[in-house]
């Protein structure tokens, strides 16, 4: 199984600063990385697929970049509304597997 | 626009059964692989199951092998997921989530499923 690590667990930002979230698979997923935000009772949501493709609706201050073990998911200048949980997970050789996320909570 | 409805959850005693629904609408239904996702109380994601659009590849997460049925009705765009053995550690939401190219890219609400004595 592939196993994903973000890191850090917890990040404190400002609005308008700039958030960079990383996960690491424990072996090569290629491009097949997806990362998803998490508010408080309600149910994930796609930002970004194939590591760098931004999904429908999602805003362009959220970039993803990436291959193989290390990607990096950045929100160039903090909004109030993304304070959240991240989440990445990888798509490889029938497995899916998500990392344990990484909260970014309003320093 | 698409939208998941999941029902079924509730509570459940160790060692019972429980039958998730998920009703798809919004899009072709038969088009596209389907999964179950659960997220235990403060924790984080967890893939339970998928199944292709046709019903003809199935894939369980190792800690609900042989105790999980994911199924599928494309006349009814209707997901299931059949719960058997239940244990205290499956206690989770349940999300169903339409996936393309192995990327959930539309999830339900989730439903709730406690087991408990």
């Amino acid at each position: 199984e592939i196993v994903l690590t973000q890191s850090p667990a917890t990040l404190s930002l400002s609005p308008g600063e700039r958030a960079t979230l990383s996960c690491r698979a424990s072996q090569s997923v290629s491009s097949y990385l997806a990362w998803y935000q998490q508010k408080p009772g309600q149910a994930p949501r796609l930002l970004i697929y194939d590591a760098s493709n931004r999904a429908t609706g999602i805003p362009v201050r959220f970039s993803g970049s990436g291959s193989g073990t290390d990607f990096t998911l950045t929100i160039s200048s903090l909004e109030p509304e993304d304070f959240a949980v991240y989440y990445c997970q990888q798509r490889s050789k029938w497995s899916i597997t998500f990392g344990q996320g990484t909260r970014l909570e309003i320093k | 626009q698409v939208q998941l409805v999941e029902s079924g959850g509730g509570l459940v005693k160790p060692g019972g059964s429980l039958r998730l629904s998920c009703a798809a609408s919004g899009f072709t239904f038969s088009d596209y692989y389907m999964s179950w996702i659960r997220q235990a109380p403060g924790r984080g994601l967890e893939l339970v199951s998928y199944i292709s659009s046709g019903s003809s590849y199935t894939n369980y997460a190792d800690s609900v092998k042989g105790r999980f049925t994911i199924s599928r009705d494309n006349a009814k765009n209707s997901l299931y997921l059949e719960m058997n053995s239940l244990r205290a550690e499956d206690t989770a939401v349940y999300y169903c989530a339409k996936m393309r190219e192995g990327v959930a890219d539309y999830w339900g609400q989730g439903t709730l499923v406690t087991v408990s004595a």
